[in-house]
């Protein structure tokens, strides 16, 4: 069971736009979502994150949208840079326990100069 | 920010042999760290909890006895693939916890990649 889907699976974007990515969450437990961008042939780093008990979170151009009622977030690139073109993956964790993160599928982004 | 390093960061072996992993958070201690597998241009996949001083916890459909994790210390955790196969090549992802404030934030290792032949 696929708890956190992610779209689109690939975006093209020019540079200077703005890019958008959007996940979907089914369990209600999950109360920590964070977005991790990966580049070919490394690990995944922390962009920015956010708690459900707030609506968004801006960190320079990275800003993420959190609806809890459609238990739906995004995460919005703007002013989009070729040096963005990566992976970004969605995550969620719960508030007991261990806190393993559960991943969306992945988004491939790709600035065009 | 936390630093977590892996090594090797890639390695080739013969079918039938062993291979160890290490993951080393480099200037925090970590109780718990996390083992995750990718496969090319999939998500990453937990594989099993690693925790100081106790057994881990591994996911459902990862086989233990193949996949051996030991957490030693409060800053290593290594991952034993035992009698490696083509299969199991793949991208192999650690990463840790930081205790304190920020509990839930996970810092992950720059990955080793695996080829079996």
């Amino acid at each position: 069971q696929q708890q956190v889907k992610q779209s689109p699976q690939s975006l093209i974007v020019q540079k200077g736009g703005i890019s958008i990515i959007n996940c979907a969450y089914e369990n209600t437990a999950f109360d920590y979502f964070p977005w991790y961008q990966q580049f070919p042939g490394k690990g995944p780093a922390l962009l920015i994150a956010i708690r459900p008990d707030v609506s968004e979170k801006k960190e320079g151009r990275f800003t993420i949208s959190f609806n809890k009622s459609a238990k739906q977030f995004s995460l919005h690139i703007m002013d989009s840079q070729p040096g963005d073109s990566a992976t970004y993956f969605c995550a969620a964790s719960k508030g007991t326990g261990r806190r393993a993160l559960t991943f969306g599928s992945g988004t491939r982004l790709q600035v065009q100069p | 920010g936390a630093v977590v390093s892996q090594h090797p960061s890639w390695v080739i072996c013969k079918s039938g042999t062993s291979v160890k992993i290490e993951c080393r958070s480099l200037d925090f201690q970590a109780t718990t760290m996390f083992w995750y597998r990718q496969f090319p241009k999939q998500s990453l996949m937990l594989m099993a909890t690693s925790n100081e001083g106790s057994k881990a916890t591994y996911e459902q459909g990862v086989e233990k006895d193949k996949f051996l994790i030991n957490h030693a210390s409060l800053t290593l955790s290594t991952l034993t693939v035992t009698s490696a196969h083509p299969e199991d090549s793949s991208f192999y992802i650690c990463s840790a916890r930081e205790p304190g404030r920020n509990q839930e934030t996970q810092y992950f290792g720059p990955g080793t990649r695996l080829l079996v032949l």
